[in-house]
């Protein structure tokens, strides 16, 4: 079936370097998209959200790039810090109203002081 | 603000042992979810709500029940505990858009 799938599954990044993590998607009609980071013991969190109408949105250090041609989504962390060390994961919204959230596989980012 | 709190955070089940993962959120949030994450594994989606009385399958639904009764809970139930629900649970809440997680309940059958 279709599904929402990442092309690394770890990355290791030198600190104060920038990463640059992929996620490739397959459900042409997903209109939003959405990364999470999970730090070890703890449920995922929010890093940064964006719509199927954009391409690309900022905030805090962190930047999300859509391109909806090859259907891939990409998280670029700037000025990569030991606390950016997580699993990092890129889900998809399939329903009507934001309700039916599927998840990628991840990708581990490891930060080298 | 408690946001979404799970309970128990662990538990130990037999096979064929029945019990209900309780989640419940303060946000006043219209939809709720409930994701298991096996290691070094992604989350996967068992069940979702759109709002109180209304719930849907996700992608592994077989083998677990919920209901809605209310906005704030959001119960996963296992009828007959298997192995192979040995797994991580995670209950989340959305408002518009960004997703809310609770801290897990980490479940073992034996």
């Amino acid at each position: 079936g279709e599904s929402v799938g990442l092309h690394l599954p770890t990355l290791s990044v030198q600190e104060g370097d920038n990463s640059i993590i992929n996620c490739a998607y397959s459900n042409s009609a997903s209109d939003y998209f959405i990364w999470y980071k999970q730090e070890s013991g703890k449920g995922p969190q929010f890093i940064i959200d964006i719509r199927s109408n954009m391409d690309k949105r900022q905030g805090q250090r962190v930047t999300v790039l859509l391109n909806k041609t090859v259907k891939h989504l990409s998280l670029q962390i700037a000025a990569t810090q030991p606390g950016d060390s997580a699993v990092y994961f890129c889900a998809e919204n399939r329903g009507t109203s934001y309700d039916k959230v599927i998840f990628g596989p991840g990708t581990s980012l490891s930060v080298i002081p | 603000n408690a946001g979404v709190t799970q309970t128990p955070k662990f538990q130990v089940l037999k096979t064929g042992q029945s019990m209900t993962l309780q989640c419940a959120q303060d946000m006043n949030h219209e939809y709720m979810s409930w994701y298991r994450q096996d290691p070094g594994m992604g989350l996967r989606l068992i069940h979702y709500s759109v709002g109180a009385g209304i719930t849907d399958q996700g992608e592994v639904p077989n083998g677990y029940n919920v209901s809605r009764s209310t906005t704030e809970d959001f119960p996963l139930r296992l009828l007959s505990a298997a192995p192979s629900q040995t797994s991580v649970y995670f209950c989340a809440s959305r408002g518009n858009t960004e997703a809310f997680f609770g801290q897990g309940t980490r479940l073992t059958v034996v």
